[in-house]
């Protein structure tokens, strides 16, 4: 089955202390970002990757780091994790070789950060 | 800059009843535009999308989309709602001249769709 996954769904964790958050994708796809879903703002991306060893910031990277050493995978790293970092994060990937492609979603991770 | 604007935060209707949920956008070039779904506790969707060609666009589950080039807009409806089309609905577009050939999604805030029995 085509899909995207994500891991941990959910995660509780203190100012400070370093987390990644998977993300992996096994259709093949070129492209892939990281969102950041907060009430009434919407989704907003912070740091996509166009192909292995290329990735760049989004409207919101301050905070974050990512890495893209494999094509199926994009990590997410929250080096000193903040309050405000608390938010619901997706991870998607798409076809870059269409313009049109739609993104595929993953199911989301819930992070709080207190 | 590319934008997406969602007038409605949220918009009820009736079960049975026509539907539509606004959009609209503003993009240098052609745009890409999209329409995705979010159930409680799962992430998006992909619904339906305008690439060129009839500007009236079909996708999942009954929805489809008017493409309005003079009035930058892209409404999402659906002739007869269900209960269980209630969730959380995102517009978005993508620019032809952004980010090189791939270019990136711009999200509207959502609109929640509420349907009552």
């Amino acid at each position: 089955e085509a899909q995207v996954t994500q891991n941990p769904r959910y995660l509780i964790t203190v100012t400070g202390k370093k987390l990644t958050v998977t993300c992996s994708q096994n259709m093949n796809h070129e492209y892939m970002s990281w969102y950041r879903q907060d009430p009434g703002l919407g989704l907003r991306q912070i740091y996509y990757s166009m192909n292995v060893e290329v990735t760049d910031k989004g409207d919101v990277p301050e905070g974050y780091k990512v890495s893209r050493k494999e094509k199926r995978n994009f990590p997410l790293i929250l080096e000193s994790p903040s309050p405000n970092q608390t938010s619901l994060y997706f991870c998607a990937s798409s076809n870059s070789g269409q313009t049109g492609a739609e993104q595929y979603f993953g199911p989301g991770t819930r992070l709080t950060v207190t | 800059a590319q934008s997406v604007a969602q007038p409605e935060d949220q918009v009820n209707v009736a079960e049975g009843n026509p539907l539509t949920v606004k959009c609209t956008y503003s993009v240098s070039g052609n745009p890409y535009l999209f329409w995705y779904v979010q159930y409680p506790n799962r992430g998006l969707q992909f619904l339906l999308k305008y690439i060129t060609g009839d500007n009236l666009v079909k996708g999942s589950y009954g929805f489809e989309a008017e493409f309005n080039k003079s009035q930058t807009s892209f409404h999402l409806k659906k002739p007869s709602a269900l209960v269980s089309d209630s969730a959380l609905y995102f517009c978005a577009v993508r620019g032809l001249n952004y980010g090189g050939s791939q270019g990136n999604l711009i999200f509207g805030k959502g609109t929640k769709l509420s349907v009552k029995p």
